[in-house]
């Protein structure tokens, strides 16, 4: 079955520091793979998006989130972390020929002062 | 500005009060699609339209309804709500285009709470 998986529920790091989002996935086929952002009560915002090409891709506020075929995952990163980071992640793949754009449980990203 | 619109934001009933969620973009995008998003279960797709007068199921459709009469316009109809309808809804579009690797925009979301 097609899934994704986001094995942290909460991750803190302290501002100025590298962070990472990890993601990983289950689909047949070649994966198209996206990470969102929501900021408290607000929608969900696109931050980037892998199709095709080059492995690193980057994205919206400093963002970038590498695909690594072999071990499927789509870690979201950024080398030095704000406050204004703080928010709720998602990441997010879908698969050629599907409608379908299937969701993780979300990671809650901390960052403090 | 291009965006995707839901009415009410914020919305408190009681069980069995129909109701409806409006939403509209402006993108001229041919697929919508509506979420609910539950703590601890992401989002989950509840339905969606590749464009007017085609709708299908997506994973959790049970007690919901939608139309798609208008290119812009996907409204979501609870018929007769229930407390585990209460939830955190999102609309989405994007275009067909590219089909799965299009981004889907997101509206800013109705809360949802059914008593």
């Amino acid at each position: 079955a097609q899934s994704v998986a986001q094995p942290e529920d909460q991750v803190n790091v302290a501002e100025g520091n590298p962070l990472t989002v990890k993601c990983t996935y289950s689909v047949s086929g070649n994966p198209y793979l996206f990470w969102y952002v929501q900021y408290p009560n607000r929608g969900l915002q696109f931050l980037l998006k892998y199709i095709t090409g080059d492995n690193l891709v980057k994205g919206s506020y400093g963002f970038e989130a590498e695909f690594n075929k072999s071990q499927t995952s789509f870690h979201l990163k950024k080398p030095s972390a704000l406050v204004s980071d703080s928010a709720l992640y998602f990441c997010a793949v879908s698969f050629y020929n599907t409608d379908k754009l299937i969701f993780g449980t979300g990671t809650r990203l901390q960052v403090f002062p | 500005e291009a965006q995707v619109t839901q009415n009410p934001r914020y919305l408190i009933t009681v069980t069995g009060k129909k109701l409806t969620v409006t939403c509209s973009q402006n993108m001229n995008h041919e697929y919508m699609s509506w979420y609910r998003q539950d703590p601890g279960l992401g989002l989950r797709q509840i339905y969606y339209s590749m464009n007017v007068e085609v709708t299908d199921k997506g994973d959790v459709p049970e007690g919901y309804k939608v139309s798609r009469k208008e290119k812009r316009n996907f409204p979501l109809i609870l018929e007769s709500p229930s407390p585990n309808q209460t939830s955190l809804y999102f609309c989405a579009s994007r275009s067909t285009s590219g089909r799965a690797g299009d981004t889907q925009y997101f509206g800013p979301g109705t809360r949802l709470t059914v008593l």
